[in-house]
């Protein structure tokens, strides 16, 4: 199975700020990568697949980059709706994980 | 408009059985490859099984294997879980989950289930 490790675990910022959210892959997964926002109560929702393509009726404040081990999510500018968990999948090789979650709250 | 809606689940003894079913609608059901992935506090997000579009594949995560199921009536627009032998480590929210190209884009509200004695 291939490990997922998102960093930070939490990140405290304000409406308006920059979030850059890290994950990495024990081995290589190309880009087969995705991100997903998950709202309290509701289920994860796709952001971004195949490293950096958003997905439909995603905002262009969302955008993701990296290839091989190495992965980042950013949102340009905080959203009220964007303080949220959010999770990291790959699909490149053995049954498809998921990383363990970074929560962005408002600090 | 996709909509996937998870019912079955409920409380169930170690070593029980219980079935979810995934009624879908808003798509063209018999295209569409799908997905159980669940989600509980000590484990996160797991992906559990997939069927293809025509149910003649289906894989599944080492943990459950041998003791879940997943089928798919394309008739009637429904995927179902199967689950015998249950453990506690199983008490999750049980996701049904429809492909966007090769990721998860189309997720229900998902179905409760509490394994426990």
């Amino acid at each position: 199975e291939v490990e997922l490790t998102q960093s930070p675990a939490t990140l405290s910022l304000s409406p308006g700020d920059r979030a850059v959210l890290s994950c990495r892959a024990g081995q290589s997964v190309s880009t087969s990568l995705a991100w997903y926002q998950q709202r309290p109560g509701l289920p994860p929702r796709l952001l971004i697949y195949d490293a950096s393509k958003r997905a439909p009726g995603i905002p262009a404040r969302f955008s993701g980059t990296g290839s091989g081990t190495d992965f980042t999510l950013t949102i340009s500018s905080l959203e009220p709706e964007d303080f949220a968990v959010y999770y990291c999948q790959q699909r490149s090789s053995g049954p498809p994980t998921f990383g363990q979650g970074t929560k962005v709250d408002i600090k | 408009q996709v909509q996937l809606v998870e019912s079955g689940g409920g409380v169930v003894q170690p070593g029980g059985s219980l079935t979810l079913s995934c009624a879908a609608s808003g798509f063209t059901f018999s295209h569409y490859g799908l997905n159980w992935i669940r989600q509980s506090p000590g484990k996160g997000l797991e992906w559990v099984a997939v069927i293809r579009h025509d149910g003649s594949k289906q894989y599944y995560r080492e943990s459950v294997q041998g003791r879940f199921t997943i089928s798919r009536d394309n008739s009637n627009n429904t995927l179902y879980l199967h689950m015998n032998n249950l453990r506690t480590e199983d008490t999750a929210l049980y996701y049904c989950v429809a492909f966007y190209g090769d990721y998860y884009g189309h997720w229900g509200q998902g179905a409760l289930v509490s394994v426990s004695s």
